[in-house]
């Protein structure tokens, strides 16, 4: 079946550090790509997506390229903040039918 | 952006007793809503899909006559969590979709159980 694996927590970095998170998938056929992000207590925002290969989604400063050749979605933000803290899902979906998560991976940031 | 919400937000209750979470899609008509269940520091857990009239969509595992679950209209889908223990103790999340395939999720509910 369709799967997502993530790179494993947690993840902790000094402020303004280069972040990547590392998310690859196993499907067949294409799917569209997503991560998520979840600020303690709290639901999870959609924090970008792509959903053919070569796109690229990116928002708050984070991007995700989709790399078909390697079945990739890597996170990546420049400069990470405080506020950044949070745990990030990676998530595909085909079409209509129904998300699957990898495991998230928990980001704190150090002042 | 879509906005879906979520009530309660958090509920403490008696073993034994059943409990309703609100679903709310605010400012989209939502055709689809799903249901997830996660454990602390675990990923979500897919529960059911319930589409807007019918019946709910449970995944393997999940016991249907324990989760109910109604999609009433296209703004609102309920939860009910029957006859709770302590073992139904967690954080609850819904999703709602609309005309595009991006799901918007509720902020959660954490229901503890007695």
């Amino acid at each position: 079946g369709d799967s997502v694996t993530q790179m494993e927590g947690p993840v902790t970095l000094s402020e303004e550090a280069f972040l990547t998170i590392n998310c690859t998938y196993t499907a067949t056929g294409y799917p569209s790509l997503f991560w998520y992000v979840q600020y303690p207590g709290e639901g999870l925002q959609l924090l970008l997506k792509a959903t053919k290969a070569d796109d690229k989604g990116s928002n708050k400063g984070f991007e995700a390229t989709y790399r078909k050749e390697t079945t990739s979605f890597h996170l990546e933000k420049g400069s990470v903040q405080v506020s950044d803290s949070a745990v990030y899902f990676c998530a595909l979906s085909f079409g209509n039918e129904k998300l699957t998560f990898g495991t998230g991976t928990r980001l704190t940031i150090i002042p | 952006g879509a906005v879906v919400s979520q009530h309660p937000s958090r509920v403490i209750c008696k073993s034994g007793t059943s409990v309703k979470i609100e679903c709310r899609s605010l400012d989209f008509q939502a055709t689809t809503m799903f249901w997830y269940r996660q454990f602390p520091k675990q990923s979500l857990m897919l529960m059911a899909t319930s589409n807007e009239g019918s019946k709910a969509t449970y995944e393997q595992g999940v016991e249907k006559d324990k989760f109910l679950i109604n999609h009433a209209s296209l703004t609102l889908s309920t939860l009910t969590v029957t006859s709770a223990h302590p073992e139904d103790s967690s954080f609850y999340i819904c999703s709602a979709r609309g005309q595009s395939e991006t799901q918007y999720f509720g902020p959660g509910t954490r229901l503890l159980v007695l």
